[in-house]
């Protein structure tokens, strides 16, 4: 079944630099992808849901690259702000079952 | 504006004795979840329900079990919960199954003593 492995566990960056997460998934024919955040003490919410069809998807502060030949998934906070200080998750949704996979999480910390 | 309701907050018990979580959602999703998040924010789905009918179950120990009265609620039990129990237990749903959006509840933290 898919698998997830997302990178880094933790990342700590000051204000107003760039905050870079990837996830590598091994279902190549996975078509859905998500990005959720999850603030301290705060369950978690959708940044953004990613089709297959899509390799570069912008957000508010944020941007979201597909690479499917390489099977991965990045969200890129650009000039990170200490609000920005969350765990985020990806999560991708393979061909076989009913399950989304969750990524083991980024513990991001954004200084002033 | 929370639409995944999940009781109790907090609980905290022994080893032996039985919990139960309970969970709903008003936005008439037909998909529910509970997922175990532990202290190191591994999330891990444990149950799924599509129209009160399981249809993911993961390999979790046997003293677990998901019950569903009706699309709009999934409760989880445990009997005789053991320390490595201790997690935040977070309730999900979804319009449809694996594709849409998950909206999670608050969660419900346990600890066992």
């Amino acid at each position: 079944g898919e698998q997830v492995e997302q990178r880094p566990p933790h990342l700590s960056v000051r204000e107003g630099d760039s905050a870079f997460i990837t996830c590598t998934y091994t279902d190549p024919n996975s078509y859905y992808f998500f990005w959720y955040k999850q603030e301290p003490g705060a369950s978690l919410q959708l940044l953004m849901k990613v089709f297959s069809s899509t390799e570069i998807n912008e957000g508010q502060g944020f941007t979201v690259l597909l690479n499917k030949k390489d099977k991965r998934l990045s969200l890129n906070l650009t000039a990170a702000h200490p609000g920005d200080s969350a765990a985020y998750f990806c999560a991708v949704r393979g061909t076989g079952g009913y399950k989304v996979v969750f990524g083991s999480g980024t513990r991001l910390l954004v200084s002033p | 504006e929370t639409a995944v309701f999940q009781t109790p907050n907090y609980h905290v018990t022994q080893v032996g004795n039985e919990v139960s979580f309970n969970c709903k959602q008003t936005l008439g999703h037909d998909t529910m979840y509970w997922y175990k998040q532990d202290s190191k924010k591994l999330l891990k789905i444990m149950f799924s329900y599509n129209n009160k009918q399981l249809i993911v179950n993961e390999t979790v120990p046997r003293r677990f079990s998901p019950q569903s009265s009706d699309k709009a609620h999934l409760n989880l039990r445990i009997k005789s919960v053991e320390p490595e129990d201790s997690a935040v237990y977070l309730c999900a749903s979804s319009y449809r199954v694996g594709q849409d959006t998950q909206y999670f509840g608050p969660g419900t933290r346990l600890l066992v003593l």
